[in-house]
């Protein structure tokens, strides 16, 4: 049974600094990988989508990697603003369905 | 090109009354996925409905139903509502691929008195 984790389940920093979110999952066999971002109360945006035989992606200062075989994904966010204080979650899917991390909830101080 | 909508935004209900939700996906997309978020359980499947079949169902109780029409506009019912029902139910369309993006909508917000 596939199962994901994210880690930290908190990050706050100071406005500018680069920073790295993690998220592991348990069966290497998947589709692909998306990472979202949630403000408080609303839905899901998807920022980045991993497809299995891809490394990485970038979009702007976001740049998500995916290393199947250790079971990993990172998200990179450069120079990072108060407007990126979100939660953050990373979802894999599977054969049917999207199986999710409980998120890392972001705060940049300015 | 317009996103997925969901109507209504907001909805409260008691105990053992029932409640739909309806999504409207990006124009194009042919499969609908609903989720339940809470605060304990965080997200998790409901199902998917591809062109007006259900293609994938999570492990939920019967009380969870849904059906897409032709225009694959898509409702979730939710019967006999228990205050555990209580949560942020979003829909997702995608075209339809099991490698595609899913564009989720802004949620219903449910609760459950």
């Amino acid at each position: 049974k596939q199962e994901v984790t994210q880690i930290p389940a908190a990050l706050s920093v100071p406005e500018g600094e680069n920073l790295v979110l993690n998220c592991s999952f348990t069966d290497s066999a998947i589709y692909n990988l998306q990472w979202f971002r949630q403000d408080p109360g609303k839905g899901l945006t998807s920022l980045l989508l991993i497809q299995s035989s891809q490394r990485e992606q970038t979009s702007g200062r976001l740049n998500a990697s995916l290393d199947k075989s250790s079971g990993r994904s990172t998200l990179y966010i450069a120079a990072s603003q108060p407007g990126d204080s979100a939660t953050y979650l990373c979802a894999v899917k599977g054969n049917y369905q999207l199986i999710w991390g409980a998120g890392t909830k972001l705060i940049i101080k300015p | 090109k317009a996103g997925v909508t969901q109507t209504p935004r907001y909805l409260i209900k008691t105990r053992g009354q029932q409640v739909t939700l309806s999504c409207s996906p990006i124009s194009g997309h042919r499969s609908v996925s609903w989720y339940q978020q809470t605060p304990g359980q965080g997200l998790q499947f409901l199902f998917e409905y591809f062109s007006e079949t259900q293609r994938n169902k999570g492990n939920f109780p019967g009380r969870f139903s849904g059906r897409q029409f032709s225009n694959s506009r898509s409702e979730m019912n939710v019967s006999t509502l228990e205050l555990g029902d209580s949560a942020l139910y979003l829909c997702a369309s995608s075209l339809g691929r099991y490698d595609d993006t899913q564009y989720f909508g802004p949620g219903t917000r449910l609760t459950v008195l």
